[in-house]
């Protein structure tokens, strides 16, 4: 069974400081992981993911990612935060098998909120 | 650029009745998913179809749930009865494949209160 954690639900942080939301999976097989954003109201949009070689992701927006499997970690981060960046974040789970079979399994979330 | 669409954006029903909800997504992605998301939770998987064939309908409440995807294309979500519990954003989201090899899009859903 795979499962994910995301350590607090809520995160502040003032525009143009550090941005780091953490992620801990829990996953019996290599996973992929992914990080989404979600505006109010609105769907989900991919921001960046892990599958194979490279554990240092680059996503859209300045964000990065690193994998740690040894900490079975993958915690989101932005150098600056920018007003427009306050969302909801989600951090999600599959299963590296390439099957119909591969639902993404989502944490609760973590509330982003930027201050000017 | 090719969005999952879903409608009707917002419904409110009264507990007891039918609801249902439609998805059309991205042209020629075989995989379809319906998620539904409780305020201030994560999304956790309803449904996913492979083509026209239910794939994973383990979380979905069958008593009162049902899903298809007749074409293999669109598919419908219903509720009958909805109950106060149901409200919730339902979202629907698809991909080329499964999402261990493909990007899952998601439609900006579908909000549904129930009183």
């Amino acid at each position: 069974a795979q499962s994910v954690t995301q350590l607090g639900s809520h995160v502040s942080v003032s525009e143009g400081a550090l941005v780091l939301l953490r992620c801990n999976y829990s996953s019996s097989v290599p996973p992929y992981l992914f990080w989404y954003v979600q505006y109010p109201n609105q769907g989900l949009q991919l921001l960046l993911k892990y599958t194979t070689g490279a554990t240092l992701v680059k996503g859209i927006n300045g964000f990065e990612a690193e994998f740690k499997k040894s900490e079975t970690s993958f915690h989101l981060t932005k150098p600056s935060a920018h007003m427009s960046d306050a969302a909801e974040y989600f951090c999600a789970v599959t299963s590296a098998s390439g099957q119909a079979g591969t639902a993404l399994i989502f944490g609760k979330g973590t509330t982003l909120s930027v201050s000017s | 650029e090719a969005e999952v669409a879903q409608s009707p954006r917002y419904k409110i029903t009264e507990k007891s009745q039918a609801v249902a909800f439609w998805c059309d997504p991205i042209s020629g992605h075989a995989t379809l998913y319906w998620y539904r998301q409780i305020l201030g939770q994560g999304p956790e998987l309803l449904v996913q179809f492979q083509d026209e064939s239910v794939v994973d309908d383990s979380q979905l409440p069958k008593d009162r749930f049902s899903a298809e995807r007749l074409k293999g294309v669109d598919s419908t979500l219903k509720i009958q009865p909805a109950e106060l519990g149901d409200s919730a954003m339902y979202l629907c989201a698809s991909s080329l494949a499964g999402t261990g090899v493909s990007e899952a899009f998601f439609g900006q859903g579908t909000r549904l209160t129930v009183v």
